[in-house]
């Protein structure tokens, strides 16, 4: 199976909340990352969590990672249509720290 | 630069003809990788660098494909006799591979290529 995984599909109303779920295979996970990719853009980091953490917020944005599950997720609050694009998670190994591993996208589409 | 810089941001190329793609990283990120990213897909891994040197390029899909980096600064990725399958978003980061805070990866705009 792939390392990390995602559905492809989320869609959700102007002012709800949206919930992104990943999930990876590898134990050694240290760092679990957020990147968003608008149309035509490259990836933007969104946040980032370290794995000795269970939860991050950073304004609108909230982190949780179940370690033992090996599920991350990221949550939305109060979805905009600017929110409207594809979400990655990535993940770095404690043993091959140089490679990143992304998981194939989510794409969010926000309706007004 | 401030940023990952790539270039052509979009380049049209015949099936059969040659194409090298350029990543200038940030100043001073010693890794560095490349990524392709088809229609509607993930990012799939291709090549990383520390440094000069390619300690992984098992993503690279076949001999075709080839990269190279000079001076632990700008990339080249050629791609020779391409194909139409290697149509897709090139997309090159970079990163420093000190475990501090956060290490994240730093994503160019991408080189959007077409094959016909």
């Amino acid at each position: 199976g792939e390392d990390v995984e995602q559905s492809l599909f989320l869609s959700v109303r102007e002012g709800d909340s949206s919930v992104i779920n990943c999930t990876y295979t590898d134990s050694s996970s240290t760092y679990l990352y957020w990147y968003k990719q608008e149309p035509g853009a490259g990836l933007q980091l969104l946040t980032y969590i370290f794995s000795n953490m269970d939860m991050k917020q950073d304004q609108r944005l909230t982190v949780l990672l179940n370690k033992k599950d090996k599920h991350l997720s990221l949550r939305i609050a109060d979805t905009q249509t600017g929110d409207s694009a594809i979400y990655f998670c990535a993940e770095r190994r404690l043993y091959n720290f140089n490679k990143f591993y992304f998981g194939s996208g989510t794409k969010l589409n926000v309706k007004p | 630069g401030a940023g990952v810089s790539q270039s052509p941001s979009n380049k049209v190329t015949e099936k059969g003809k040659d194409v090298e793609l350029r990543c200038d990283p940030i100043s001073g990120h010693t890794a560095l990788y490349w990524y392709r990213q088809s229609l509607g897909q993930g990012l799939e891994f291709l090549i990383y660098f520390q440094g000069n040197s390619a300690p992984d390029k098992s993503g690279l899909p076949s001999d075709r494909f080839s990269a190279e980096r000079t001076g632990g600064s700008v990339s080249t990725l050629t791609i020779q006799r391409t194909q139409q399958e290697d149509s897709a978003v090139y997309l090159c980061a970079s990163s420093t591979t000190r475990v501090t805070r956060g290490t994240e990866a730093f994503f160019g705009q991408g080189t959007r290529l077409t094959v016909v």
